[in-house]
């Protein structure tokens, strides 16, 4: 069953504009994890925050993590059309050896 | 460094074929998954391994073996191909201190 279950399904701006995707989670977790996948490609990791961090930065992404909300959002600030892509937040339920993925968001980012 | 690589990239089998996928890194790292991502959905793992010579179930392990045969390397393996396997399938690995997962480049495979 998905754990993560990201929102919107679809999002399209304009280059310059910022980019808001939410993730939402079932169970207690240890740390949630961002990635992203260029069409036809594998995922790529963006970030990872842990169930005691409330806010992490790293360049022109920014994700918060509310565990009372079992909630996680993705900010990318001043976007390109190379940001383009499928983003998808993953969940280690736990500290699970395994990570459960939701279905991601596909952003499009038009010049 | 490769990181992670997959082979083939692509495949097309006739439903009852068999075939195995093949994964390979050479970070170093303990653990290796499998997963396979159909259209509108996110990943589902298969089948993973924690340490060289152990194997687990994951989400979605039905119709699928694997085998982790040695730290470098765990393969997929399909024993009788059927339509509903038709997918993308990832293969991922992870080291001991970080979270991270890295993941291969994909196998496109097709079952008619």
């Amino acid at each position: 069953s998905q754990q993560g279950e990201e929102d919107p399904q679809a999002l399209s701006i304009q280059e310059g504009e910022n980019a808001t995707m939410n993730c939402s989670y079932k169970t207690s977790i240890n740390n949630l994890q961002w990635y992203r996948q260029n069409s036809g490609r594998g995922l790529v990791h963006l970030i990872l925050i842990r169930s005691n961090e409330r806010e992490k930065h790293s360049g022109r992404l920014r994700v918060t993590l509310d565990t009372s909300k079992k909630s996680s959002s993705l900010l990318i600030t001043a976007s390109r059309a190379a940001d383009t892509a499928s983003y998808f937040c993953a969940t280690d339920r736990g500290g699970s050896e395994k990570l459960v993925f939701g279905k991601g968001t596909k952003l499009t980012v038009n010049p | 460094n490769a990181g992670v690589t997959q082979t083939p990239k692509f495949q097309v089998l006739k439903t009852g074929q068999s075939m195995t996928l093949q994964c390979a890194q050479d970070m170093n790292h303990n653990s290796m998954y499998w997963y396979r991502q159909d259209p509108g959905m996110g990943l589902r793992l298969i089948y993973y391994s924690a340490s060289e010579g152990t194997t687990d179930k994951g989400e979605v392990p039905n119709g699928y073996n694997v085998s982790r045969l040695n730290k470098r390397e765990f393969s997929l393996r399909l024993e009788s191909a059927a339509p509903s396997q038709t997918s993308v399938y990832f293969c991922a690995s992870k080291g001991q201190r970080r979270d991270t997962q890295y993941f291969g480049p994909g196998t496109r495979l097709t079952v008619l």
